[in-house]
């Protein structure tokens, strides 16, 4: 099936910083992306979703400015979470679907957020 | 979208077959049901998707009943490297995928 990966795999930052997380799905090109977030023991939660070259859609009560979604390419998606706080950490999951292939949406691994 | 309940967790042991149902009353006609796979840090994993009667793949079956109101994923003869969390998900809104609380399902040796 189609392979979609993320970088980096975990990060660690102070409170403050800003944290990019990049989404590229390998083998398909991907008009959509969506941005998941995981708490421990949650389930994913749906924050946005990324358009190759327009504005992200967000959920209710995502801020967008926070979570700065960037779709410049048929085949990277990213996510920045601008002055990280504590509350920020967790797993960040994106997604695409292969508009060629089969209906069902590939995950990436996911990126373990830590902020100190 | 179709709103989905499941159970929050299950026991199995080796061997045996698992049953998972899922109750989505609300489901529309346009709907199809898909159940993914998530082990602790990692993304999820498609397994199987339906529309009505009966999907079977090389890692599971599908069952859904005439109303489509439910559905159960049945995982034959369970290893420990099924324990996991597995989600249904009923239909997507321009590809957006709700999900619901899953089902933590643990086997035992």
């Amino acid at each position: 099936g189609a392979v979609v990966s993320q970088h980096p795999s975990w990060v660690i930052c102070k409170s403050g910083t800003s944290v990019k997380i990049e989404c590229r799905s390998l083998d398909f090109q991907a008009t959509t992306m969506f941005w998941y977030r995981q708490f421990p023991k949650q389930s994913l939660m749906l924050m946005a979703t990324s358009n190759e070259g327009s504005k992200a859609t967000y959920e209710q009560g995502v801020e967008k400015d926070k979570f700065l979604i960037n779709h410049a390419s048929l085949t990277l998606s990213t996510l920045t979470v601008t002055s990280a706080h504590p509350e920020d950490s967790s797993f960040y999951i994106c997604s695409a679907r292969d508009p060629g292939g089969a209906a069902e949406q590939f995950f990436g691994p996911g990126t373990r957020l830590t902020v100190l | 979208l179709a709103k989905t309940t499941q159970p929050i967790s299950m026991d199995s042991y080796e061997g045996q077959e698992v049953n998972i149902t899922c109750s989505h009353n609300n489901i529309a006609t346009n709907d199809y049901i898909t159940w993914y796979q998530q082990f602790p840090s990692q993304g999820p994993r498609f397994i199987i998707q339906g529309y009505k009667t009966k999907v079977t793949n090389e890692v599971a079956s599908l069952f859904i009943p005439a109303d489509r109101k439910s559905s159960t994923l049945s995982l034959p003869r369970v290893s420990l490297s099924d324990t996991a969390v597995y989600y249904c998900l009923v239909g997507s809104q321009g590809g957006k995928l709700i999900f619901g609380q899953g089902t933590e399902l643990s086997v035992k040796p």
